[in-house]
């Protein structure tokens, strides 16, 4: 079985601040992939950043970047430069070995304040 | 750049009636998806379809659920006697099918009320 958790209901950061998105992922597969969605107020599931268990390096996507720690298994985002579009649900995701689903973890509401 | 789209973006139903929601994945993409977020909760996954076959279902994805292609470019969810408790989002989305990250893209939702 694999679960992903997020211990962040909501978070708040000031705008052009760094801010950090944990997520905790367990599993007994031995190679996965994590992934992060953005859900703005319209509801739509907006893809960000992947990486995969076997990268050498933390994934990087223009303003977000993947703090990847297998041994601790967390795979937390972060944003840099916050800005008010940021505003936002963000959902850490994982696909397991062989496997086609998805399991997403709870969110993290982020609110960015001018 | 191509995006999954989805209809109706509303569906309003009685419970027991069928429904049908609809897909158009990107069209170069192999396998597509139907994902479910009841209001506040979070998404789960209901099934994979790849080469006119489902190749993965969630417990939630029971007898009630179908899903089929049937043209081209169409990808539907049928719900067959809605209940109450069926009322969420419902995220189409499609990947390419390659090894690796295959990331599955999302289109932008049909929100299914039953009353």
């Amino acid at each position: 079985a694999q679960k992903i958790t997020q211990t962040q209901p909501g978070m708040f950061v000031q705008e052009k601040e760094a801010v950090t998105l944990d997520c905790t992922y367990d599993t007994s597969d031995p190679s996965y992939g994590l992934f992060w969605y953005k859900q703005p107020s319209s509801g739509e599931m907006i893809f960000l950043i992947y990486q995969g268990s076997y990268d050498q390096q933390n994934a990087t996507e223009g303003r977000y970047s993947l703090n990847f720690q297998k041994a601790r298994k967390s795979a937390n985002l972060v944003i840099s430069a916050s800005q008010l579009g940021d505003s936002a649900m963000y959902f850490c995701a994982m696909r397991g070995t062989g496997r086609r689903a998805l399991t997403f973890g709870s969110g993290t509401r982020l609110q960015v304040q001018p | 750049e191509p995006e999954v789209t989805q209809t109706p973006s509303h569906q309003v139903t009685q419970m027991g009636q069928e429904v049908i929601l609809r897909c158009v994945p990107i069209s170069n993409h192999l396998y597509f998806y139907w994902y479910r977020q009841i209001l506040g909760q979070k998404v789960e996954f209901l099934v994979s379809f790849y080469n006119n076959e489902i190749s993965e279902k969630s417990e939630i994805f029971d007898d009630q659920f179908s899903v089929e292609r049937p043209d081209g470019s169409n990808f539907t969810l049928k719900i067959r006697s809605t209940k109450l408790e069926d009322s969420a989002m419902y995220f189409c989305a499609s990947s390419v099918g390659q090894a690796g990250a295959d990331t599955q893209y999302f289109g932008p939702g049909t929100r299914l009320t039953v009353l």
